[in-house]
């Protein structure tokens, strides 16, 4: 089944304990991205990735960190996580650039306390 | 930049009751427009989607949805709505640059009454 995973699903930590959120897509997509939902404001794009070791920042990219070292796996790494990052994160990857249809995880809910 | 706005952050509906879920974007160019819905605990799944031609889009769980350059809108409509439609749905922009860069409205929660 084509789909994109995410891992953990659920997660609490503490302020400034680095964590990482895998996501890993198995329909060999170039074409990967980070968004983050939070209530009233929709889902903002963090980061994307367009190739292996080609990244770029999105709408919110401040106090996240990617790296694309294969095709499949997209993590996301908080160095320092604060209380502003809680958040429900999705990673979604597609097969173009543009005018595509991106393919969702299933999202990843962070809790910093 | 381009922006969506959702205009109303919840709708209940009765079951059988026709719906419409309204959305407005703002955006210079012909827009690529996308409806998403949400399931609780899920990712988010596309219903359907407009780039060009035939305004009026087919998706799929039977939603249409209608683009209409004048009134800047792209708003969801479904006949009959069923329980299993409850659901938050999202409508999505894709301006110039890529990245799979959608603009996000901030969502319309719908509840529907049995």
């Amino acid at each position: 089944e084509a789909q994109v995973t995410q891992n953990p699903r659920y997660l609490i930590t503490v302020t400034g304990k680095k964590l990482t959120v895998t996501c890993s897509q198995n329909m060999n997509h170039e074409y990967m991205s980070w968004y983050r939902q939070d209530p009233g404001l929709g889902l903002r794009q963090i980061y994307y990735s367009m190739n292996v070791e080609v990244t770029d920042k999105g709408d919110v990219p401040e106090g996240y960190k990617v790296s694309r070292k294969e095709k499949r796996n997209f993590p996301l790494i908080l160095e320092s996580p604060s209380p502003n990052q809680t958040s429900l994160y999705f990673c979604a990857s597609s097969s173009s650039d543009r005018a595509n249809v991106l393919t969702f995880g299933a999202g990843s809910r962070l809790t910093v306390l | 930049a381009q922006s969506v706005t959702q205009p109303d952050i919840h709708i209940t509906v009765s079951e059988g009751a026709s719906l419409e879920l309204r959305c407005n974007y703002s955006y210079g160019a012909t827009p690529y427009l996308f409806w998403y819905v949400q399931s609780p605990g899920q990712g988010l799944q596309l219903l359907l989607k407009y780039f060009s031609g035939d305004t009026l889009v087919q998706g799929i769980k039977g939603f249409e949805a209608e683009f209409k350059r004048s009134q800047s809108s792209f708003n969801l409509r479904k006949p009959s709505v069923h329980w299993s439609d409850a659901a938050e749905y999202f409508c999505a922009v894709e301006g110039e640059g890529g990245g799979n860069k959608l603009t996000f409205g901030t969502g319309t929660q719908l509840k529907v009454e049995l």
